[in-house]
């Protein structure tokens, strides 16, 4: 039973334009969320997070939104740029009352961003 | 220093071979990982190291083999392989177990196992 999803195995955008990648999570006690991002052979990249208590986080050119009713978040890159084509793995921890910091991933979307 | 160094960066082995995987990092974190990731899968958690003590196994098998000689290395000794152990292991590392913060990522040793 996978507990973070992500449906979109691939996206294909223009360099400018916005890209937003999907995550869906099925388990309530998740409290924390990350982004990260995964160049062919290199490990996962951090990116950006999100406490359960915001429900959007900005840095820079990377946003993301928490929709905790809809067990939902989503990242937005604007604008895209080709150096930001690669897999994009969305993660949950369930880290209140110092619970083991645990991530589980979703199955990863490939982004690819064309000049 | 905000590295996680992994070697070898490829590892070929028979299945009755004795290997070892091995990370290392010097950022002062207390906690770390090993992740195993199939081609096209998300990473899978493997086991947790806290303060050096093994902290989670997730049901691994015993052919697998995590030592933490101390706080910046930790290895995974590897026998007895079966071919579908074959994938890329990822060594990771937080300040610590519990709490938020970003778990930083080694670039991988991909395992093939004959």
């Amino acid at each position: 039973d996978q507990q973070v999803k992500q449906n979109s195995p691939s996206l294909s955008v223009q360099e400018g334009r916005i890209s937003i990648l999907n995550c869906d999570y099925t388990n309530s006690m998740f409290d924390y969320f990350l982004w990260y991002k995964k160049y062919p052979a290199e490990g996962p990249t951090f990116l950006i997070s999100i406490s359960s208590i915001k429900d959007k986080n900005e840095d820079g050119r990377f946003t993301v939104f928490l929709n905790k009713s809809a067990k939902h978040l989503s990242l937005h890159i604007v604008p895209s740029q080709p150096g930001d084509s690669a897999v994009y793995f969305c993660a949950a921890s369930a880290v209140g009352g110092g619970s083991n910091y645990k991530l589980t991933f979703g199955k990863g979307t490939l982004l690819t961003v064309n000049p | 220093d905000t590295e996680v160094t992994q070697t070898p960066k490829h590892l070929v082995m028979g299945m009755t071979n004795k290997k070892s995987l091995k990370c290392e990092q010097h950022m002062g974190h207390r906690a770390m990982y090993w992740y195993k990731q199939k081609a096209k899968k998300p990473p899978e958690l493997m086991f947790v190291y806290s303060y050096e003590k093994l902290s989670i196994n997730e049901s691994v098998p015993s052919r697998f083999s995590p030592e933490c000689p101390n706080s910046s290395l930790l290895n995974l000794h590897l026998h007895a392989l079966q071919p579908e152990d074959s994938a890329l292991y990822l060594c990771a590392s937080s300040q610590t177990e519990t709490g938020t913060g970003e778990l930083f990522f080694g670039e991988g040793s991909r395992l093939t196992v004959l």
